[in-house]
């Protein structure tokens, strides 16, 4: 079946302007999970739903920053204000049920440049 | 914030030749596991070892876990171009997200 999808590949804004990414997660996975990479670095953990509710968002690093998975499906994270430091790839994973250890899947990445 | 550091930052060999990287992590962990990034993007699932386990093999590729000294190796054997990725670490503790190293860029001359 499908994999993760992501949405838009690449984003380019100027800062200070609101921008939104999409994630589609694998049908039927109840975990969804937000992760940030700065060039030459690993990913960085922001936000994890397990379903329709955030049961962690200690990584989303200030206000600015906000996701929401309404349905327990589709997700969308929101940055508000953008700043050139928010530049980077945006990654999105989803896994079976985020109960006990299990493989995430990553979708492609949104890279997003603050201009 | 990284989990820990990966070693070496970055590894250049010939086909053919074994392939070794290290991690070490900080705090505990309910399992370890690696990752394969090509170009910047799309992380692939490598193996997954459990805290309770030492070795696992998949195919070419053999990881070791020692929680006394949290540390943990990946060893790809006879390597091929293909293989030319970075190569992440990632823990994961009780909240089930991973914390990941900061990556071993593998170069793998034809």
């Amino acid at each position: 079946g499908a994999g993760v999808s992501q949405t838009p590949s690449n984003k380019v804004t100027e800062k200070g302007k609101y921008v939104e990414l999409r994630c589609d997660p694998i049908s039927g996975h109840t975990a969804l999970y937000w992760y940030r990479q700065s060039l030459g670095q690993g990913p960085e953990f922001l936000i994890y739903f397990q379903g329709t509710g955030a049961a962690d968002d200690s990584g989303l690093p200030n206000d600015r920053f906000f996701a929401v998975r309404p349905e327990g499906s589709v997700s969308t994270l929101k940055i508000q204000r953008t700043e050139r430091g928010d530049s980077a790839v945006y990654l999105c994973a989803s896994s079976v049920s985020g109960s006990g250890p299990e493989t995430q899947y990553f979708g492609p990445g949104t890279r997003l440049l603050v201009l | 914030s990284q989990q820990g550091e990966e070693d070496p930052q970055a590894l250049s060999i010939q086909e053919g030749e074994n392939a070794t990287m290290n991690c070490s992590y900080k705090t505990s962990i309910n399992n370890l596991q690696w990752y394969r990034q090509n170009s910047g993007r799309g992380l692939v699932h490598l193996i997954l070892i459990r805290s309770n386990e030492r070795e696992k093999h998949s195919g070419r590729l053999r990881v070791t876990l020692d929680t006394s000294k949290k540390s943990s190796s990946l060893l790809i054997t006879a390597s091929r171009a293909a293989d030319t990725a970075s190569y992440f670490c990632a823990t994961e503790d009780s909240s089930y997200k991973l914390i990941f190293g900061s990556g071993t860029r593998l170069l793998v001359r034809p």
